[in-house]
């Protein structure tokens, strides 16, 4: 058990339009969800934190008008870029931590985004 | 405070060898210290993770060995295989936060 899907795996986009990235958990439910952000040979980095029916929190430096989050069912968050920019490109991974759940985390298998 | 220190940055281990990393954290109320696995272009995958009431867990060839009084786990592959070459990550957590802080990586390559 434990598995964490994205979609798109890949996407490529122009600058200047959004992209809708989705995170679900397939065989539990998630209370918490994460965002993170991967650039080539580095850690990962935390974007954001969502709660199921509540507004995300951001870390510090993430526009939150830029990453929009929404996470509006237990199985289910969605990142979306607004206004994308070759800066945006990146791998972006979602992570899921189970209801009831202590701290384990379980990731997807990412989504490369490249904005042209 | 809430850094988590990891070395060496890259590690070249020949198969049926010992591969160690090392992660060293600050913030004493941490209380949840996994290790995630990562291949190129794959999110992490969960390997293994210990809590402070024990100081060693063992699954497989992968071991996590903890000193609290240090303040600092490491990772032990043992019998290490060309399939074991990815980056690790170790990772902590705990206290007034239920987000995970990363090491730095580390890149493993096994060579047969």
């Amino acid at each position: 058990g434990a598995v964490v899907s994205q979609h798109p795996s890949w996407v490529i986009c122009k600058s200047g339009t959004s992209v809708k990235i989705e995170c679900r958990s397939l065989d539990f439910q998630a209370t918490t969800m994460f965002w993170y952000r991967q650039f080539p040979k580095q850690s990962l980095m935390l974007m954001a934190t969502s709660n199921e029916g509540s507004k995300a929190t951001y870390e510090q430096g993430v526009e939150k008008d830029k990453f929009l989050i929404n996470h509006a069912s237990l199985t289910l968050s969605t990142l979306t870029v607004t206004s994308a920019h070759p800066e945006d490109s990146s791998f972006y991974i979602c992570s899921a931590r189970r209801a009831g759940g202590l701290s384990e985390q379980y990731f997807g298998p990412g989504t490369r985004l490249t904005v042209t | 405070q809430q850094q988590v220190k990891q070395s060496p940055q890259s590690l070249i281990v020949q198969k049926g060898g010992i591969s160690i990393i090392n992660c060293a954290y600050e913030n004493t109320a941490f209380d949840y210290f996994p290790w995630y696995q990562q291949f190129p272009g794959k999110g992490p995958a969960l390997l293994i993770a210990i809590r402070p009431d024990v100081s060693e867990k063992k699954e497989g060839r992968f071991t996590i060995s903890f000193n609290k009084s240090a303040k600092q786990f490491s990772l032990h592959i043992m019998d290490s295989q060309p399939g074991d070459s990815a980056t690790y990550f170790c990772a902590a957590s705990g206290g007034n936060t239920d987000k995970l802080i990363f090491g730095t990586g580390t890149r493993l390559q096994v060579f047969p």
